[in-house]
């Protein structure tokens, strides 16, 4: 069955730049989306078929995909930008990378 | 406002049964295929199931096949999952979600993310 993989954690500074990436053979032939989860809260959908931000989510977040890795990029890092990340595809069943922390310093 | 809220989540013992349900609102809930997704403490993200707009076609993951049942009633605009012969590894937040379209050249399309979701209930199986 098909795969991702994601960095456990990811760390970034206040108002720096973090990538996460999401590893998967031959992903760029697919679509990656991007889900935010925050406790106790209800997942957010923050990049769709690899780039495409929904209404609400802010330009820093953005979304690439090439190859064996799609990468979902937070521009000027904020507190709030704390989470688990998730990348997601569809292949012959919905699947889920492992989830990313991502820590704001 | 579009919106999902579960319910029916709780304590059973192995072996039990739960029903969960999602009420949609906000949005023309026989218009959606919709599923369900869970996560166990400390893990990632498991899709469980889904359906389509008339409940027609249902979907599961290999371990929950035969033991879970997802339907739909779009009166109620009301999305279920029947869990039977419940195990501890079924011990997660359960969240429901809805499919989201896109638009193309052939017109609306029906795409493979999830927006929005609810914000879970949580299961757990433990005697």
């Amino acid at each position: 069955s098909y795969e991702l993989t994601q960095p456990l954690s990811v760390s970034v500074a206040l108002g720096q730049t973090a990538r996460i990436t999401c590893g998967g053979d031959n992903v760029g032939s697919k679509y990656v989306h991007w889900y935010q989860l925050k406790p106790g809260q209800a997942p957010v959908l923050v990049i769709y078929r690899n780039i495409n931000r929904p209404s609400g989510i802010p330009e820093r977040f953005s979304g690439s995909n090439s190859g064996n890795t799609a990468t979902l990029t937070i521009s000027r890092a904020q507190v709030g930008d704390e989470a688990d990340y998730f990348c997601q595809v569809r292949d012959s069943s919905t699947i889920f990378g492992g989830g990313t922390k991502l820590t704001v310093l | 406002d579009v919106q999902l809220v579960e319910s029916g989540g709780g304590l059973v013992q192995p072996g039990g049964s739960l029903r969960l349900s999602c009420t949609g609102s906000g949005f023309t809930f026989r218009d959606y295929s919709m599923n369900w997704v869970r996560q166990a403490s400390g893990k990632g993200l498991e899709w469980v199931a889904s359906i389509k707009q008339d409940g027609n076609e249902k979907y599961y993951v290999d371990s929950v096949k035969g033991r879970f049942t997802v339907s739909r009633d779009n009166v109620k605009n009301t999305l279920y999952l029947q869990m039977n012969s419940l195990r501890a590894e079924d011990t997660a937040v359960y969240y429901c979600a809805r499919v989201q379209y896109y638009y193309d050249r052939s017109g609306y399309q029906e795409g493979d993310w999830f927006d929005p979701w609810g914000q879970g209930t949580q299961v757990n199986v433990s005697s």
